[in-house]
């Protein structure tokens, strides 16, 4: 299986920051890369999918990039709503996910 | 929008065996998704455990597949999922999801959207 990897695994950031997380593959899985956002007692949430593309409905201060095996999810502005735990998840040849970021207020 | 609704007992006994199902709202289930489980560990981690297309098609966590089966009702636009010989270790939030099936393999998949999750514990 391809494993996934975060770092960091927790940062505490302030409404305004500019926030990375970076997710790592243990082998190439093209752009096949994916993000998801879960708050407190609720389900994740698909942020973006195919390491760039935000899924309908997201806020464009969340971006994605990356190939290969490395990706980053940036979030250009912090907002409140945002504080929650990020996860990467990848497709190939089983559904992976990587073990998440959270991200709390400083 | 469809919509996903996780059903069933929240304990189950050690060796006993897991039962939920998925009722599926705003859309079909016979339209060109697949249907998923996804289980979340008290530690956090997300594991899937396994899909299904309408047709009956299954895919399998390989880690699980021994323990797994998942089935589909298209009359009442519902799929479930049964886990035989639990452990404590099973104890998790288990979610369904559908899954957008990219490529020919499904290596360019996604989970969207979710339901709001279950809690089974497994104790005796």
């Amino acid at each position: 299986d391809v494993q996934m990897t975060q770092s960091p695994s927790s940062l505490s950031a302030s409404v305004g920051d500019r926030v990375t997380i970076t997710c790592r593959a243990s082998q190439t899985i093209s752009i096949y890369l994916n993000w998801y956002q879960q708050k407190p007692g609720k389900a994740p949430k698909l942020l973006i999918y195919a390491a760039s593309t935000l899924q309908s409905g997201v806020p464009s201060r969340f971006s994605g990039s990356g190939s290969g095996t490395d990706f980053t999810l940036t979030i250009s502005s912090l907002e409140p709503e945002d504080f929650a735990t990020y996860y990467c998840q990848q497709s190939y040849p089983v559904f992976t996910f990587g073990p998440g970021t959270k991200v709390d207020i400083k | 929008q469809v919509q996903l609704q996780e059903s069933g007992p929240g304990l189950v006994k050690p060796s006993g065996t897991l039962s939920l199902t998925c009722a599926v709202s705003g859309g079909s289930i016979s339209s060109n998704y697949w249907w998923s489980w996804v289980r979340q560990f008290p530690g956090k981690g997300l594991e899937w455990i396994g899909e299904i297309y309408h047709t009956g098609n299954t895919k399998y966590n390989p880690s699980l597949k021994s323990r797994v089966t998942i089935l589909v009702d298209r009359s009442k636009n519902q799929f479930s999922l049964k886990l035989t010989s639990v452990t404590a270790a099973d104890t998790a939030v288990y979610y369904c999801a559908s899954l957008y099936c990219g490529g020919t393999s499904c290596h360019a998949s996604w989970f969207d959207p979710w339901g709001q999750g279950t809690l089974v514990t497994v104790s005796a």
